[in-house]
C-alpha cells in the first residue's frame, strides 16, 4: 500500500541552524501539506503546497519557513533559522485532490531545537 | 471559535467491550468531510475513517464506526470490541470550503484488559 515517507525520522539542531525536513508523498497525489505539533498539543496546519506553489498558509508560516518540491518525488519544508519555539513533531501530508478528500500523513520527524 | 471539540480528554475502556470518542465541529457551509485520524505512541497519524457532510450512511471501516449526526453537528467515534493496540490518542479534524484541516484537542483512551 503506498504511503508518505518523511526523513528524517529525528533530528536535532542548535538555535539559529538551519534544518531541511523532507518527504515523499504518494505518488499520484497532487496536493501536498506540512503541519506540526508540539508536545501535547494537537495538529496544527502550517502550509498547503499545489502545482508547485504555494495554495494556503498559516499564521505560523512566516519568513523562516519555505517549501520546495525540487524533483517530481520530493517535497521539503525548510527553516531558515530554527528557535526554541520550532520543537515539535513535523508531518508531512498528501492527497489525491483537495476539497474533503482523506489527506494521508507521513510517520513526522521528530525536530528538536536546543 | 474552535471548529472542532472534543470534550474528552481521556477515556478508559475494557477490552472486548465498545467504546465512543465525542466530536463535535462548527461550519456554516454545506459541503464538509470530517475524519478521524489515531496517534499511537511511536507518534505517526493514522488515517481511520472518513464522513462527508452528503453521505447519507454512517461511515464504517472495520471495528470504527462514524455516529455522524447532522443536525447537532456531530461525529462521534465508535470502536467496537476494544483492543489493546487500540490505546493512542485520537484526533477528530474537519475540512469545509477552502479552509485547510483543522484538528481537535484529542481524546487519549486507553484499553484495560
Amino acid at each position: 500500500e503506498p504511503e508518505v515517507t518523511q526523513t528524517p525520522s529525528h533530528q536535532v539542531t542548535q538555535m539559529g541552524q538551519e534544518v531541511i525536513l523532507r518527504c515523499v508523498p504518494i505518488s499520484n497525489h497532487l496536493y501536498f501539506y506540512w503541519y506540526r505539533q508540539i508536545l501535547g498539543q494537537k495538529v496544527e496546519f502550517l502550509v498547503s503546497f499545489y502545482n508547485n506553489e504555494i495554495s494556503e498558509k498559516s499564521e505560523i508560516f512566516d519568513d523562516q519557513f519555505s517549501v520546495e518540491r525540487p524533483d517530481g518525488s520530493n517535497f521539503t519544508l525548510k527553516i531558515r533559522s530554527t528557535k526554541l519555539e520550532d520543537s515539535a513533531m513535523y508531518f508531512c501530508a498528501s492527497s489525491e485532490a483537495r476539497s474533503s478528500e482523506t489527506q494521508y500523513f507521513g510517520p513526522g520527524t521528530r525536530l528538536l531545537v536546543l | 471559535a474552535q471548529k472542532i471539540t472534543q470534550t474528552q480528554p481521556g477515556m478508559f475502556v475494557q477490552e472486548k467491550e465498545a467504546v465512543t470518542l465525542d466530536c463535535t465541529y462548527d461550519t456554516s457551509d454545506q459541503s464538509y468531510g470530517l475524519f478521524w485520524y489515531k496517534q499511537p505512541s511511536s507518534g505517526e497519524m493514522i488515517f481511520l475513517i472518513y464522513q462527508g457532510s452528503y453521505d447519507e450512511q454512517n461511515a464504517t471501516e472495520g471495528r470504527y464506526s462514524l455516529n455522524f449526526q447532522k443536525a447537532r453537528k456531530s461525529a462521534n467515534l465508535v470502536i467496537s470490541a476494544s483492543q489493546l493496540g487500540d490505546s493512542a490518542m485520537y484526533f477528530c479534524a474537519m475540512r469545509d470550503g477552502n479552509t485547510p484541516l483543522v484538528f481537535g484537542k484529542g481524546t487519549r483512551l486507553s484499553v484495560i484488559a
